[in-house]
């Protein structure tokens, strides 16, 4: 166990819905991170929150939204599904927000999603 | 992010040391190199990280060269269970701490 909380671990829709992963950070961590993994792309930033704030964007569609609450839980919401958004998406978390040598991401179990 | 260039796959015999290799001729002075490994879907794991000097935990060893242009991660003990991915990271020094992935090398420890 890492630390860092996903939920679902697997999810199934259909295309045009809506949907929304969790990722709990480890205790103490400020940072949140999320990547998608495809089959073809390999894993893939998506975007950083620090402390409610986003911190960095990456390649994250525009159907595609996150945020992080004050409790520092952070949810990715993806909405109009297509079939290309079946993946694993992973979240990670850190103490801080700089890429200093001391902040090392630590990575969750993920949620596998099937988009139909 | 300086580049990284990895060996697509590796095999190792279980119980001897796995050496994987990484070059990174274009990292700068501030950038740290990072290795991840990420073991069939399971979320990524960090393994260890380093500036200049050489480091060891109770995973691995990294060996840096001393122009910093490359290194290498030591498994001195190959188990079944080490068989998965292994990513080379080199981290460029900003105000995110955002890790970039490449493709990594598939490592198969066999029997």
């Amino acid at each position: 166990d890492s630390g860092v909380t996903q939920t679902p671990k697997h999810l199934i829709t259909a295309t045009g819905q809506r949907v929304t992963l969790r990722c709990s950070p480890r205790s103490g961590d400020l940072s949140v991170y999320w990547y998608q993994q495809s089959l073809d792309q390999g894993l893939q930033f998506l975007i950083q929150y620090y402390n409610g704030e986003e911190r960095a964007k990456g390649n994250i569609l525009e159907r595609f939204s996150a945020q992080q609450f004050p409790d520092l839980h952070s949810e990715l919401n993806l909405s109009s599904l297509e079939l290309g958004d079946s993946a694993l998406y992973f979240c990670a978390s850190s103490p801080s927000a700089w890429s200093s040598g001391a902040n090392v991401l630590t990575f969750g179990a993920g949620s596998r999603l099937t988009v139909l | 992010d300086a580049k990284t260039t990895q060996p697509t796959s590796m095999d190792c015999a279980e119980g001897r040391a796995a050496n994987l290799p990484c070059n990174h001729s274009t990292i700068s002075g501030n950038e740290y190199v990072y290795w991840y490994r990420q073991i069939h879907s399971q979320g990524p794991q960090y393994i260890i990280h380093g500036l200049k000097n050489n480091e060891t935990n109770e995973m691995a060893s990294l060996i840096i060269t001393e122009d910093r242009k490359s290194s290498t991660l030591i498994l001195p003990h190959a188990t079944l269970r080490d068989t998965a991915v292994y990513y080379c990271i080199v981290r460029t020094s900003s105000n995110t701490g955002k890790l970039i992935f490449g493709q990594g090398t598939t490592l198969q420890v066999k029997p």
